[in-house]
């Protein structure tokens, strides 16, 4: 069986500061791995995804992903955090049979300081 | 163009009430699904639906049932309600077509179960 793990209850960074998000996965066979953001009584909203190709996946938002296949890790990043990320951030691993459902992580908060 | 919807927003039960969350989409997706997200979980999957008349089972299906009539319509139903059942719940569809299976989510509804 799939699964994820988000090491990190929540994740303190200064305004202006690289923020990284951890993320790791076991998966059999090729990971599809998505990172989704949620604010505050709202839905996710898909910031951006690995399937195949470059290793390092730039997203919605100034975000962007290092994809790390012998360590298993699909880390988040950003290279200045904003107020505005702050934020419940999930990665998800998607299902390599026909259902193609996601498998989530616990969830990281990320708190951006002024 | 909408995405996806969910209602209603919010709903108080009694133990024992049933009623039915409504998700409809508007682009025309393959494949819809059913989360529900409890705090320190990631959301689970409860059932989907891989086309029109089709659904099945995900992680957490008890206690809960589903119909797909129409393509742009899942239904999930409680037929009686239990306070195990409070949650957050999240419908989500995406494409049948590889490269285009990222999942969009609905705002979720929010139900507590007395």
């Amino acid at each position: 069986a799939q699964s994820v793990a988000q090491p990190e209850d929540q994740v303190n960074v200064a305004e202006g500061n690289p923020l990284t998000v951890k993320c790791t996965y076991s998966v059999s066979g090729n990971p599809y791995l998505f990172w989704y953001v949620q604010y505050p009584n709202r839905g996710l909203q898909f910031l951006l995804k690995y399937i195949t190709g470059d290793n390092l996946v730039k997203g919605s938002y100034g975000f962007e992903a290092e994809f790390n296949k012998s360590q298993t890790s699909f880390h988040l990043k950003k290279p200045s955090a904003l107020v505005s990320d702050s934020a419940l951030y999930f990665c998800a691993v998607r299902d390599g049979t026909g259902r193609r459902a996601l498998t989530f992580g616990s969830g990281t908060r990320l708190q951006v300081q002024p | 163009n909408a995405g996806v919807t969910q209602t209603p927003k919010f709903r108080v039960l009694k133990t024992g009430q049933s009623m039915t969350l409504l998700c409809a989409q508007d682009m025309n997706h393959e494949y819809m699904y059913w989360y529900r997200q409890d705090p320190g979980m990631g959301l689970r999957l409860i059932h989907y639906s891989v086309g029109e008349g089709t659904t099945a089972k995900g992680e957490v299906p008890d206690g809960y049932n589903v119909s797909r009539l129409k393509k742009q319509n899942f239904l999930l139903g409680l037929e009686s309600a239990a306070p195990s059942q409070t949650s957050v719940y999240f419908c989500a569809s995406s494409y049948l077509r590889e490269g285009q299976e990222t999942q969009y989510f609905g705002p979720g509804t929010r139900l507590l179960v007395l």
